[in-house]
Formats: structure tokens, C-alpha cells, sequence
């Protein structure tokens, strides 16, 4: 059973397409984070969901929207995507807004050519 | 404001020989720390974490971590590798649930860490 599913796994795309990244968490968990790691492996969080409140908002481009339909699920729509938006997207889940213990999806490397 | 430095970017050592990987933070308030490890292809899972109490903490797979306040360091170690530890390391730190901001780790930017024959 994995805890933390991200959909696609893989995503090319053309510049000024939108796209959306779905994730689904089957934990319990209240708590839903999307990180962006870039090429160098650095990892920067990019929003947190806490009961589908939004409670972390880093400062992210407008294009990208998360939504979160419900506690167990937070998806990433992108709109217009430039060159500098590929990268590999995290998704992970906590319980609780404090919860220390993240656990995370396996990745979407999004590639837009 | 937080940060996080891990000053070795790359590790190799052979299996079995011990190892240890640096992390440095710096914060203006308490914090927590923290190790997750991302094997290839997969997401980051948590290794050990520091919150209180102790300062030297136990994770999986037989790796320990040191707080040090004075030394605003949290170093990984493990005293006998395996070939299977072949991984990214990222070391963390968050605090920012004292200013009501949610959990928001702060990573460093990690270490990778072969483990040859």
C-alpha cells in the first residue's frame, strides 16, 4: 500500500501548457505539503495544507495553484509553464500543522521543453 | 530565518568503514532537526529527528545524529556501512511553528553518499 501516491510519475510538456499533478495520501494524515526540488537537489517548500486550509504560501509564482478537495488529496495545477518550472515535485503529508514527521511520494519530474 | 549547510556535496567511502555526514544550521529560535534520507527514483524518508531531551539521537538502519547547540551542528554517523546506504542525505531544521507559520522544514542541499566495495 504506498502511503504517499503522486500522478504522473513523468511529465513533458511544451512551454505555456498547464498542467496538473495530482496527489493522494491514504495515512490519516490532516496535514499536505508540495516541494520543489530543482536540478541541484535543492528542496524549497512551496505550500501546506492543513484541513484544506492553506497555511503555508511561499513565495511561488501565481501560475501554480494548489487544491485540496478534501484532507487526503492536494494538487498542483500549473499554468503557462515556463523552462525554469522543470524540476522533480514532492508531495508529503503530517498529522497535525506541526506534525514532525513528514512522509512524502515518490516524485513527479516534470520536464517542459 | 533558518538555514541549513551540509558542506560535502559528495562522500564515497568503503563498506563497512564508519562514516559521517555534516550539518550545520543556524535559526534565531529553538529548532528542531532533523535527517531524511532519498534513496534513487524514490521520495525523502525521515531518518532520525531531534525535538529534546538527549542529544544524541537513534534513527533507522543503525545511524545516530549529535545535537550541538554550541557547535550549531547535527552530524550523522554511522559506524559500519552498507552498500545499501547509497543515498542522498538532506539534513533540516524547523522552528517556524513558534510565529504560527506551520511545519516548514528548511533542507539543506544534501550529501550524497556512495558506499563502494
Amino acid at each position: 500500500d504506498t502511503a504517499v501516491s503522486q500522478t504522473p510519475k513523468y511529465l513533458v510538456t511544451q512551454m505555456g501548457n498547464d498542467k496538473s499533478i495530482k496527489c493522494e495520501q491514504n495515512l490519516g494524515h490532516d496535514t499536505m505539503y508540495w516541494y520543489k526540488q530543482d536540478s541541484k537537489k535543492f528542496l524549497k517548500i512551496m505550500f501546506s495544507y492543513n484541513n484544506k486550509e492553506l497555511i503555508i504560501n511561499e513565495t511561488v509564482p501565481n501560475r501554480f495553484s494548489p487544491k485540496s478537495p478534501d484532507k487526503a488529496h492536494l494538487n498542483l495545477h500549473i499554468n503557462s509553464l515556463e523552462l525554469g518550472d522543470s524540476a522533480v515535485y514532492f508531495c508529503a503529508s503530517s498529522q497535525g500543522r506541526y506534525g514532525e514527521k513528514l512522509f512524502f511520494g515518490s516524485g513527479t519530474q516534470l520536464s517542459v521543453l | 530565518a533558518q538555514s541549513v549547510t551540509q558542506l560535502d556535496s559528495q562522500v564515497p567511502v568503503f563498506e563497512e568503514a564508519p562514516v559521517e555526514l555534516r550539518c550545520n544550521y543556524s535559526s534565531s529560535v529553538s529548532v528542531y532537526l532533523f535527517w531524511y534520507v532519498q534513496y534513487p527514483n524514490q521520495g525523502l524518508q525521515l531518518l532520525l529527528k531531534y525535538l529534546s531531551g538527549s542529544t544524541l539521537v537513534k534513527g533507522i538502519n543503525g545511524f545516530e545524529a549529535e545535537f550541538n547547540k554550541s557547535q550549531t551542528s547535527f552530524h550523522l554517523r554511522k559506524p559500519s556501512v552498507h552498500i545499501s546506504d547509497t543515498a542522498e542525505y538532506f539534513c533540516a531544521v524547523s522552528g517556524s511553528w513558534l510565529t504560527g507559520g506551520g511545519n516548514k522544514l528548511t533542507f539543506g542541499t544534501g550529501t550524497q553518499l556512495k558506499v563502494e566495495l
